[in-house]
């Protein structure tokens, strides 16, 4: 049982590069998530899917979009990477009508 | 607006020297609070649900209380591997989903 896993661990990109962040989980959760988190503004929520087929935007959706492509995997892609997306990436989950979420390890991005 | 507000930022403590950290938050109608602990380089690790003022949960050397307006959670001789990040969340006043609303954590470091 790995729970939430991500995929990669580390990147770097040029500016306006493009690239997908993969999330997968195996615990059967309905809802899912992407966060970004940065020094001294926490843990900001980015998009999230309530269900399989069903995404909303978050606190700081701009510049990204999300896929939810099945129950088990929720991928987070930047179009045209810029140097303020610089950040560390969470992928969490949660059942369906819980706020207990459980998190993934993390991607670490640097956009130069 | 929703606000969830942690002190102090940094907290650093001996080895069984006790203290607590706090949370405060401004949502109507609470439907929980949550409390995660960080390790760098990490994802954020679930630790306890406190629903109801009054509440109290107890893991190892932890234990978080609740209030109507604030949360504490309190260290009791604490060791270095209590050496962390301590996160705290709610969900959001605008129900409708899971998502939660976090604050900015504060970083524990305990000195052996």
């Amino acid at each position: 049982n790995a729970g939430v896993t991500q995929t990669p661990k580390f990147q770097v990109l040029k500016t306006g590069q493009s690239m997908t962040l993969q999330c997968a989980q195996d615990m059967n959760h309905n809802s899912m998530y992407w966060y970004r988190q940065d020094p001294g503004m926490g843990l900001r929520l980015i998009y999230y899917s309530a269900s399989e087929g069903t995404t909303d935007k978050g606190e700081v959706p701009n510049g990204y979009n999300v896929s939810r492509l099945n129950k088990r995997e929720f991928s987070l892609r930047l179009e045209s990477a810029a140097p303020s997306q610089t950040s560390v990436y969470f992928c969490a989950s949660s059942e369906f009508l819980t706020y207990e979420q459980y998190f993934g390890p993390g991607t670490r991005l640097t956009v130069t | 607006e929703d606000q969830v507000t942690q002190s102090p930022e940094a907290l650093r403590l001996q080895e069984g020297e006790s203290s607590s950290l706090n949370c405060s938050y401004t949502v109507s109608g609470l439907r929980g609070l949550f409390w995660y602990r960080q390790d760098p380089g990490k994802g954020p690790e679930f630790l306890f649900t406190l629903y109801s003022a009054g509440e109290e949960k107890e893991k190892e050397r932890l234990k978080a209380t609740l209030t109507k307006k604030e949360s504490f959670l309190h260290i009791t001789a604490p060791k270095p591997e209590d050496s962390a990040t301590y996160l705290c969340a709610v969900p959001p006043t605008q129900g409708g989903s899971e998502k939660l609303v976090f604050g900015k954590g504060t970083k524990l470091t305990v000195n052996p």
